[in-house]
């Protein structure tokens, strides 16, 4: 059983639009975490979120964290060629539980 | 300051055979952990060491995999003997402190592929 869904699963746009990732949790965990995945490469890490109803920016990227601590959402404004990767959420309970992870692709 | 690494990138093994895998954490990281993902399947958790203890093995399949971290510097993962499901992509994450809102850093991957 996953606990924490993501979607879309995939998601293909042009430079300069807006998007919008959604992670939702079936467990509460102590912090929630977005990673960024490109090719042959690890996980790097992008946000944390802890308090219900928190807002975090970096840069073009904003996250939010759902009041009840179960759902999450990244949205990019004004995608970059350089936003194409693997976008990952994972509940942190000292160990991480991803979700599947939304494959983003943006055109130029 | 060199990041996590892991060796091989790469490994193509039978059915049957053993393969170690090998994970170098940034140094100072007493926290070691892996993970791996299988058959386009989401990243999974398998343990985690502080120093050379483990503190949590739940997440391993079963006792054909080892792992290993003499001395509290690098780890290997071992499995043997190997099965089809086992191939994936095995990752490994280290970070400093023990806390729940630690970073953890992680290594490229290694490509297991069991034939």
């Amino acid at each position: 059983t996953q606990l924490l869904e993501q979607s879309p699963q995939f998601l293909s746009i042009q430079e300069g639009e807006n998007l919008t990732v959604y992670c939702n949790s079936s467990s509460v965990f102590s912090s929630l975490q977005w990673y960024r995945q490109e090719p042959g490469e690890g996980p790097v890490l992008l946000v944390t979120v802890v308090t219900g109803g928190e807002v975090k920016k970096l840069k073009r990227l904003t996250f939010q964290f759902g009041d009840a601590r179960k759902d999450s959402s990244l949205h990019i404004t004004a995608a970059q060629p350089g936003d194409t990767g693997l976008y990952l959420c994972a509940g942190n309970d000292y160990k991480l539980s991803f979700g599947a992870g939304t494959t983003v692709t943006v055109r130029a | 300051e060199a990041g996590v690494t892991q060796f091989p990138s790469h490994s193509v093994i039978e059915k049957g055979q053993t393969v170690t895998l090998r994970c170098d954490p940034i140094s100072g990281h007493d926290n070691l952990y892996w993970y791996r993902r299988v058959m386009g399947k989401e990243i999974k958790f398998l343990l985690h060491f502080v120093k050379e203890s483990k503190q949590d093995e739940s997440g391993m399949p079963n006792n054909r995999f080892l792992a290993e971290r003499t001395g509290g510097t690098y780890s290997t993962l071992k499995v043997q003997p190997a099965e089809l499901e086992d191939s994936g992509v095995y990752f490994c994450a280290s970070s400093q402190d023990w806390q729940l809102y630690n970073e953890q850093f992680f290594g490229p991957g290694t490509r297991l592929t069991v034939l």
